[in-house]
C-alpha cells in the first residue's frame, strides 16, 4: 500500500542509548519531515528534507540527527536519548514542501525514555 | 514567525453541528488544512481550502475562510461518535517552507 511507514511503533530506550527511528515512503515524494508531539505542545518540527542529500532544522532539533541518502528513506537518530525525548514520533512526506495536496502521515513511533 | 491559534478542547452532542476555530497570522497563506487524528493513529487530511476560496464544502464538513481577519473554520454537520477526535488546523505559504501546525483541538462527541 502506498504511504509512509514507520518502523518500530513502540521503543523504550535507557538514558544515554542510541536509536534509530526509520521512515520510508514509497510516492516518490520529494519532501520528507519529522514531527514531535507532546501533550498540550501539538506537532513541532524536528528537522526536514526538500529532497535527496539537502536537510535543514526545525523548531526543535537539539538531541536528533538526520541524513536523506535516497528519496524514500529519511531516518531519525537518536544519539544519546534522554527523558525528555519521550514523545510519540511523525514522519510525513509530501510532493512540495508547502504542501500543496496535504502531506502524508505516518502512523507514529512511541518513544519512552526511562 | 508563522503562529497557528486554535482553542484545546470542544464538546457537542451527537446530531448537533460542531464549529472549530483558527486563526493565524502569515498574510501570504497560500492553502489552509484541516487534519484529523483519532486516537494513536497519525494525522490524516480531511479537506484543505486555497486562499483565494471564501468557502468549500465536502459532505458533512464545510470550511469557511476569512482572509481579512485570518480565521479559519471548520464546520461537521450532525457530529457522531465516530468523529471524536483531534483536529489540527495548519498553514502554508508561498515561500518553500515547511507547514505551521495549531496545537489542536480535542472535539468530544456526547451520545
Amino acid at each position: 500500500n502506498a504511504g509512509v511507514t514507520q518502523t518500530p511503533k513502540f521503543q523504550v530506550l535507557k538514558t544515554g542509548q542510541s536509536m534509530t527511528l526509520q521512515c520510508a515512503q514509497d510516492m516518490n515524494h520529494e519532501y520528507m519531515s519529522w514531527y514531535r508531539q507532546d501533550p498540550g505542545m501539538g506537532l513541532r518540527l524536528i528537522h526536514y528534507s526538500v529532497g535527496a542529500g539537502i536537510t535543514d532544522q526545525g523548531e526543535v532539533p537539539n538531541g536528533y540527527n538526520v541524513s536523506r541518502s535516497t528519496t524514500e528513506d529519511f531516518p531519525l537518530r537518536l544519539l544519546s536519548a534522554a527523558p525528555s525525548q519521550t514523545s510519540v514520533y511523525f514522519c510525513a512526506s509530501s510532493s512540495t514542501t508547502t504542501g500543496g495536496d496535504g502531506y502524508t502521515f505516518g502512523s507514529g513511533t512511541r518513544l519512552t525514555v526511562v | 514567525g508563522e503562529d497557528v491559534e486554535q482553542s484545546l478542547f470542544l464538546s457537542v452532542r451527537e446530531g448537533d453541528s460542531s464549529v472549530i476555530n483558527c486563526t493565524y497570522t502569515d498574510s501570504s497563506s497560500t492553502y489552509l488544512y484541516w487534519y484529523k487524528q483519532e486516537p494513536g493513529a497519525g494525522l490524516q487530511l480531511l479537506t484543505y481550502i486555497f486562499s483565494n476560496m471564501d468557502m468549500k464544502q465536502d459532505q458533512r464538513l464545510t470550511v469557511l475562510l476569512n482572509k481579512k481577519d485570518k480565521h479559519l473554520s471548520l464546520r461537521i454537520a450532525d457530529t457522531q461518535t465516530g468523529d471524536s477526535a483531534i483536529y489540527f488546523c495548519a498553514e502554508s505559504n508561498q515561500g518553500n517552507t515547511p507547514l505551521v501546525f495549531g496545537k489542536g483541538t480535542r472535539l468530544s462527541v456526547i451520545a
